[in-house]
C-alpha cells in the first residue's frame, strides 16, 4: 500500500498571509507512461463532506478559487494557499489514485490565528 | 444539480450485517465510476470500494474484502454496500463519492453520508 504523509499536522496561520501543506507518499504516485501525478487534494469543513480541490496535482478543480493551488511531484507534492480567508479554516487531506488502495493522507488541520 | 444520498445505516451488533444504499441524480450515473469511503468519529478518510461504470472492474480495500460488497444498479441510479460481519472498528460516516472522469478516481461529488456503529 502507499502511505500518504502529511506535514505538519496542525497549521495556524494569520488572515491573508499563506499556507504550505506538504504531502508525501511512500512510492512515487508519477506515471510515466503519460507523466501525470495521481494525486488529489481535498478540503473538510465541520460536518461536511471533503470537497475536491485538486487532481492530477496540479489541476484545480471547477470552482475552485485560484488562491488554491498544488505542486510537486513523484512523491512530494504542496498545497499552497495564499492570502488565507476565514473560510479557509478546515482540515485538508491529500489522496493517491495511482494504485489500489486509493490512501489518504491523515489529514493537516488549518486552523485561523 | 449533482446529488448523492447515501441511506441505510443504523446501530447493529458485532458480527450483523446491514445494507448501505446512495441515491444518485442530476448526472448521467451509468457513465461514472464510483466509491464508498469511510470516516470514523474524529479521524480521517478511508476508501473502501470501487466500481467502475458497468460493473466489470471492482476493487476493495483489504480491511473490508471478504465482508463487503460494492454493487450498482443503473437502472434505479443507486449504489449499495452491503455489509457483513460488522466489527466495532467499522463504525463511522460512510460517504459515497462519485469518480470525476473514466480512470480518474479523485472524487468530485460526495454525500453527507449515513452513520454505522457496531456495538453490542
Amino acid at each position: 500500500d502507499i502511505v500518504m504523509t502529511q506535514s505538519p499536522d496542525s497549521l495556524p496561520v494569520s488572515l491573508g498571509e499563506g499556507a504550505t501543506i506538504n504531502c508525501k507518499s511512500s512510492q512515487s504516485v508519477l506515471y510515466s507512461s503519460n507523466n501525470k501525478n495521481y494525486l488529489a487534494w481535498y478540503q473538510q469543513k465541520p460536518g461536511q463532506p471533503p470537497k475536491l480541490l485538486i487532481y492530477w496535482a496540479f489541476t484545480r478543480e471547477s470552482g475552485v478559487p485560484d488562491r488554491f493551488s498544488g505542486s510537486g511531484s513523484g512523491t512530494h507534492f504542496t498545497l499552497t494557499i495564499s492570502n488565507l480567508q476565514a473560510e479557509d479554516a478546515a482540515v485538508y487531506y491529500c489522496q493517491q489514485y495511482y494504485s489500489i488502495p486509493y490512501t489518504f493522507g491523515q489529514g493537516t488541520k488549518l486552523e485561523i490565528k | 444539480e449533482v446529488q448523492l444520498v447515501e441511506s441505510g445505516g443504523g446501530l447493529v451488533q458485532p458480527g450483523g450485517s446491514l445494507r448501505l444504499s446512495c441515491a444518485a441524480s442530476g448526472f448521467t450515473f451509468s457513465s461514472f465510476e464510483m466509491s464508498w469511503v469511510r470516516q470514523a468519529p474524529g479521524k480521517g478518510l478511508e476508501w473502501l470500494a470501487y466500481i467502475t461504470a458497468t460493473s466489470t472492474i471492482i476493487y476493495y480495500a483489504d480491511s473490508v474484502k471478504g465482508r463487503f460488497a460494492i454493487s450498482r444498479d443503473n437502472a434505479q441510479n443507486s449504489l449499495y454496500l452491503r455489509m457483513n460481519s460488522l466489527r466495532v472498528e467499522d463504525s463511522a460516516l460512510y460517504y459515497c463519492a462519485r469518480g470525476i472522469a473514466t480512470s480518474l478516481p479523485a472524487f468530485d461529488f460526495w454525500g453527507q453520508g449515513t452513520t454505522v456503529a457496531v456495538s453490542s
